[in-house]
């Protein structure tokens, strides 16, 4: 049975940095697919990135990018210059038929290094 | 574009009471409809799947059952919910005919059995 472990329950990563999310995966399957979907508190499951089996080339998506060693059946997602948005909890999954198998998922924690300032705001005092 | 709406959103029911959620997919054919559970802060359980209207696969057995009476839309169902049906339902879809495509997730339902 195909089966998908993510054995970093929670990862952290400072505003701006890189971090990079673990998976491996065992199959008896020569073509398949991998992906990282990402669910934010809202809680809806949103596709990050995709990779073929057959296909060399690491998948790269913007900030996103997959390191796929096939061989050691290894599938870490790295996430480039993270945003405070980036938090949320990430599956690893795998198919390789009709079936989605999950990871159980990594929680990734941001925080914040950057100061963000509004607009300002004039307060002007009447006699 | 496709985009795919369950409903509905929250639901808190007592146990023994009946069960319906609904999941329907917009701008596509004959897409395979996989209905998932997800325990607080665990990955995703595959419940049921289905290639065609009236083809449903069950994954694990329990006391739920799916059908599938229209081309784009999913039923979750359970005739007496227990404590343990508790949990996050999502609904997903893929193309038709590749078993290796993209599935893409509706909102979810959050469903609190007392």
């Amino acid at each position: 049975a195909q089966t998908v472990t993510q054995s970093q329950p929670e990862m952290s990563v400072q505003e701006a940095e890189t971090v990079t999310l673990s998976c491996t995966y065992d199959t008896s399957e020569s073509d398949y697919y991998l992906f990282w979907y990402k669910q934010p508190p809202s809680r809806q499951m949103i596709l990050v990135i995709r990779q073929e089996a057959y296909k060399q080339q690491n998948a790269t998506e913007n900030r996103f990018s997959v390191n796929f060693q096939k061989a050691a059946k290894s599938f870490s997602l790295k996430i480039s210059d993270s945003q405070l948005g980036d938090a949320a909890m990430y599956f690893c999954a795998y198919t390789g038929g009709s079936r989605l198998t999950f990871g159980e998922g990594t929680q990734l924690i941001g925080f914040g290094n950057v100061l963000h300032c509004g607009s300002g705001t004039q307060v002007i005092v009447l006699p | 574009s496709q985009t795919i709406h369950q409903w509905p959103a929250t639901l808190v029911q007592p146990v023994g009471s009946p069960l319906s959620l609904e999941c329907t997919v917009e701008g596509t054919s004959n897409p395979n409809l996989y209905w998932y559970r997800q325990a607080a802060g665990r990955g995703l359980q595959l419940l049921f799947y289905s290639v065609g209207i009236g083809q449903i696969s069950s994954e694990v057995p329990q006391n739920l059952s799916a059908s599938r009476p229209q081309d784009r839309q999913f039923i979750l169902s359970s005739k007496k919910l227990l404590l343990s049906d508790s949990g996050f339902y999502l609904c997903a879809w893929s193309v038709s005919g590749r078993a290796t495509d993209t599935q893409y997730f509706g909102p979810g339902t959050r469903l609190t059995v007392l």
